[in-house]
C-alpha cells in the first residue's frame, strides 16, 4: 500500500484480556519497528523485525508483550494479560532496505488503546 | 546510549512569526538526527533528516534545520509559521546497529499558532 496501515485505530480493553494489533507495512519494506506512545511522551522502542525475524526485542516492557512477522510483512503485536499501564497508542513504522542504518522510518497512525 | 532532549514542552506563536525549536542529543559518535511532527490522531511524519554533509538541513513544508555538534544541538527553525503547523514536534537521534537504526524520541514540543 501507499503507507503503513494500522488496525485497529481505537482498542478498549478490560484489564486482563488479551489484545493484538495489526501493522501492514509499506510493500517491500524490509525493516519494521513497534513503538509505545505514553501521553505527553514521545515513542519509544519496543521491538525491531528484519523480514520475518525479530532482531532486537529489548523494548519489550515485560513478557506480556509479544511480536511475530512470520512472512516478513504483515506483524501482529500481542499483549496477555493487558493492565491499565499498557494504555498508550501503539506506533507501527517501517523502512526500506536491511544493511543501512540511514533509512528513515515511515509511521503509520497508530493503534490507541485504552484498557479499563 | 543516546538521549535527546527537548527543553521546551510548550510554545506558542503569532501566525507569520519566526519558529525555533530547541533540540540537543547525547550520543557518541556522528549521529543521525531527524525531526518528526505529529498530528493530533496521526502518525509521525518526517520533516527533515540529517546524516552527513551541509549542516543546514531543509526539509519539507518550509522547515530547516541545523546541527552544531559544539553544542549537541539540532534546532528546527521555520521564518514564519502558519496556523496549520500547530501541532507536536519531535527530535529524535537514530544509531546504526546491525545495519538498523534503533531511534529514540524526545518527549516531544507542542507548537500552538495563534491568529
Amino acid at each position: 500500500g501507499a503507507g503503513v496501515s494500522q488496525s485497529p485505530r481505537y482498542k478498549v480493553a478490560k484489564r486482563g484480556q488479551d489484545v493484538a494489533l495489526r501493522c501492514d507495512p509499506i510493500s517491500g519494506h524490509v525493516s519494521l519497528f513497534w513503538y509505545q506512545q505514553a501521553l505527553g511522551q514521545g515513542p519509544e522502542f519496543l521491538t525491531y523485525f528484519q523480514n520475518e525475524a525479530q532482531l532486537d526485542k529489548s523494548g519489550l516492557p515485560s513478557d506480556r508483550f509479544f511480536a511475530e512477522r512470520p512472512e516478513g510483512s504483515v506483524s501482529t503485536l500481542k499483549i496477555q494479560r493487558t493492565q491499565q499501564e499498557d494504555s498508550a497508542v501503539y506506533l507501527c513504522a517501517s523502512s526500506r532496505r536491511q544493511g543501512l542504518s540511514n533509512q528513515p522510518q515511515h509511521f503509520g497512525d497508530g493503534t490507541r488503546l485504552s484498557i479499563l | 546510549a543516546q538521549s535527546v532532549t527537548q527543553p521546551d514542552i510548550h510554545i506558542t506563536v503569532s501566525e507569520g512569526a519566526s519558529l525555533e525549536l530547541r533540540c540537543n542529543y547525547s550520543y557518541g559518535a556522528t549521529p543521525y538526527l531527524f525531526w518528526y511532527v505529529q498530528s493530533p490522531g496521526q502518525g509521525l511524519q518526517l520533516l527533515l533528516k540529517y546524516f552527513s554533509g551541509d549542516t543546514l538541513v531543509q526539509g519539507i513544508k518550509g522547515f530547516e534545520a541545523e546541527f552544531k555538534r559544539s553544542q549537541s544541538s539540532f534546532n528546527l527553525r521555520k521564518p514564519s509559521v502558519h496556523w496549520s503547523d500547530a501541532a507536536e514536534y519531535f527530535c529524535a537521534v537514530g544509531a546504526g546497529s546491525g545495519g538498523y537504526q534503533k531511534v529514540t524520541f524526545g518527549t516531544g514540543t507542542k507548537l500552538q499558532v495563534i491568529p
